[in-house]
């Protein structure tokens, strides 16, 4: 079985740090993707990388997929109340329909 | 915009009836899907569907079974609901079969009592 391990579970932090989330496996996926939560909605995607090695920057938000696709990282410089939310990564295997998802990265900014 | 619809946000039911978590896409979307969200676990797939009348077993089918008789409409069905069903329901659809994104309703939290 497939498992997506996220880390930290939790993180509560102040308005202006920096942090990062990690993803992940031990298993090779062709894509992964980072989504967003936010409370009473479904998840919302940010991103998906698809190269080993590949970065993306979103704003104050980078992603990165490791060199083996097998792990991810999203760091978020200078945080703001408005990324609180709980962070999901969800990997993908080219030619099933199956999306693994993370447990997930609960993240509470506070101002 | 594109909208993925949850018929009930919350639901509270008693052991033993039986359930019907609808969901409805206007994006014409090949591909839907149903997962649970439980906290700590992520997000486990129940079923997915890659066409009408088309369903595959997810991880977690046990206690449950869908129905696709229209190509924007999955439904989800409990057919005896038990308590460890308690739960937030995710609906999404999505484009592409491989790498695409998926978009999710709002969720429906039932409560088995």
């Amino acid at each position: 079985t497939q498992l997506l391990e996220q880390s930290p579970q939790f993180l509560s932090i102040q308005e202006g740090e920096n942090l990062t989330v990690y993803c992940n496996s031990s298993s090779v996926f062709s894509s992964l993707q980072w989504y967003r939560q936010e409370p009473g909605e479904g998840p919302v995607l940010l991103v998906t990388v698809v190269t080993g090695g590949e970065v993306k920057k979103l704003k104050r938000l980078t992603f990165q997929f490791g060199d083996a696709r097998k792990d991810s990282s999203l760091h978020i410089t200078a945080a703001q109340p408005g990324d609180t939310g709980l962070y999901l990564c969800a990997g993908h295997t080219s030619g099933t329909y199956k999306y693994i998802f993370g447990t997930g990265t609960r993240l509470k900014v506070l101002a | 915009d594109v909208k993925v619809t949850q018929s009930s946000r919350y639901l509270v039911k008693r052991t033993g009836e039986k359930v019907f978590l609808e969901c409805v896409q206007d994006m014409d979307h090949e591909n839907m899907f149903w997962y649970r969200q439980d906290p700590g676990l992520g997000l486990r797939l129940i079923y997915f569907s890659y066409d009408v009348k088309m369903k595959e077993k997810g991880d977690i089918p046990e206690g449950y079974s869908v129905s696709r008789e229209k190509k924007e409409r999955f439904s989800l069905i409990l057919e005896s609901a038990s308590t460890n069903q308690t739960s937030m329901y995710l609906c999404a659809s999505s484009l592409f079969r491989n790498t695409g994104e998926l978009f999710f309703g709002e969720g429906s939290r039932l409560t088995v009592l």
